[in-house]
């Protein structure tokens, strides 16, 4: 589809193991961005990545954290270790423009993780 | 620390009657709104946005109002469509220099056949 891609769209894991939450963005968009949402809360912005570097990596919760992304294509969240409070829907959102200020984010359906 | 609140979670509106959902922000170099939409099992889908420079955006039935100096804006649907039913996020960004868009927590509106 021409839509953002995410895989898989749900994950049940446990306690301790590691996850890898992948995200396919619209052909073309050079921003990608990765937002968790737990529940009763807001999006939580994770990371941000324009082409294959992250200029801004201030939303990533602890060193279990990490995100990779080849080139203007593919991006990869790993979650090491994994604890219930990760336990969230993870979105990821691209973008045509750099920074979101001024442009809209289309979002994929996310992917439910649930932590036991 | 939430910079931007929505302190309704949920709101229910007979269709066709005005459906008025509120955002209040605290940074006040936000200067870029957005409102975006939410299904169920679906990502959020983008809406409507609106400059600082402006204090009213319209396209359609729907109209984003901005009061910078109270810190607020509001998404106003009339007449509301059962469609509309979903959860509405309000969410800010500093145009120049900011990467991410800080979101609130929601509000669920449900319109009333």
């Amino acid at each position: 589809g021409a839509g953002v891609s995410q895989s898989p769209s749900n994950k049940v894991t446990e306690k301790g193991k590691d996850v890898e939450l992948r995200c396919d963005p619209i052909s073309g968009h050079t921003a990608l961005y990765w937002y968790r949402q737990r529940l009763g809360q807001g999006l939580e912005f994770l990371i941000y990545f324009q082409g294959n570097s992250a200029p801004d990596k201030s939303g990533l919760p602890s060193d279990r954290f990490s995100a990779e992304r080849t080139g203007e294509s593919v991006s990869t969240l790993t979650i090491q270790r994994t604890q219930q409070e990760d336990s969230a829907v993870y979105l990821c959102a691209s973008s045509t423009k750099q920074g979101s200020g001024t442009g809209e984010l289309f979002f994929g359906e996310g992917s439910r993780l649930t932590v036991l | 620390d939430q910079q931007v609140k929505q302190n309704s979670p949920s709101l229910s509106v007979q269709e066709g009657r005005i459906s008025i959902l509120n955002c209040d922000y605290t940074n006040s170099m936000f200067d870029y709104f957005l409102w975006y939409k939410k299904y169920p099992a679906e990502g959020p889908t983008f809406l409507i946005s609106i400059s600082s420079i402006k204090d009213k955006n319209e396209d359609g039935r729907f109209t984003v109002f901005l009061n910078k100096s109270a810190k607020h804006l509001s998404l106003h649907i009339v007449p509301s469509q059962p469609g509309d039913s979903a959860v509405y996020f309000c969410a800010a960004s500093a145009a120049t220099g900011a990467n991410n868009l800080f979101f609130g927590t929601g509000t669920r509106l449900t319109v009333i056949p």
